[in-house]
């Protein structure tokens, strides 16, 4: 069964800091991460999808890594603006289409 | 783009009643649907799957009777939350699409129940 575990679980920055979450899962066998972003309340907003062939993606501000083999992957927020305050949820695909999620990172960017 | 279309986006109903939250893709046809809950400051649990002309398959601690999953057509998928009470008060969200194409998420469904 896959377990996906997301640290730090909560982190508060001053604009303009450049931001490292990370992810871990325990099975190797993945199809390809996603990273997502959740704001309270509301639904999920894809950010990255990494292939499991791929190492990382990038769009905008937004850089994610995959190492596959040991199970980890890193969201990078370059110069972090308080719109990006938010949970981020990193989730590995298997087999069936089948998501696992972490239980996030919940995300505070001061002015 | 793909686009899924859940209903209602929040409902609150008495302890004992039941709800049932429908998801429609809009403009692709979803081979295979997810249904999701989110309990307060929790991740996102998968309750279920259906496949095209199969039954759902439930999640382990997921109960089947109480959670009535339809996989209506290759466009619509309903959840019914059956003799509802205030411990299924959570968010749900559904997932539809195919294999080949990819997958979509609905815009979750915040159900209290009272």
């Amino acid at each position: 069964k896959q377990e996906v575990t997301q640290i730090p679980a909560a982190l508060s920055v001053p604009e303009g800091e450049n931001l490292v979450l990370n992810c871990s899962f325990t099975d190797s066998a993945i199809y390809n991460l996603q990273w997502f972003r959740q704001d309270p309340g509301k639904g999920l907003t894809s950010l990255l999808l990494i292939q499991s062939s791929q190492r990382e993606q990038t769009s905008g501000r937004l850089n994610a890594s995959l190492d596959k083999s040991s199970g980890r992957s890193t969201l990078y927020i370059a110069a972090s603006q308080p719109g990006d305050s938010a949970t981020y949820l990193c989730a590995p695909e298997t087999s069936g289409s089948r998501l696992t999620f972490g239980e996030g990172t919940q995300l505070t960017v001061n002015p | 783009g793909a686009v899924v279309s859940q209903h209602p986006s929040w409902v609150i109903c008495k302890s004992g009643t039941s709800v049932k939250i429908e998801c429609r893709s809009l403009d692709f046809q979803a081979t295979t649907m997810f249904w999701y809950r989110q309990f307060p400051k929790q991740s996102l649990m998968l309750m279920a799957t259906s496949n095209e002309g199969s039954k759902a398959t439930y999640e382990q601690g997921v109960e089947k009777d109480k959670f009535l999953i339809n996989h209506a057509s290759l466009t619509l998928s309903t959840l019914t939350v059956t003799s509802a009470h205030p411990e299924d008060s959570s968010f749900y969200i559904c997932r539809l699409g195919t294999g080949e194409s990819g997958y979509t998420f609905g815009s979750g469904t915040r159900l209290t129940v009272v």
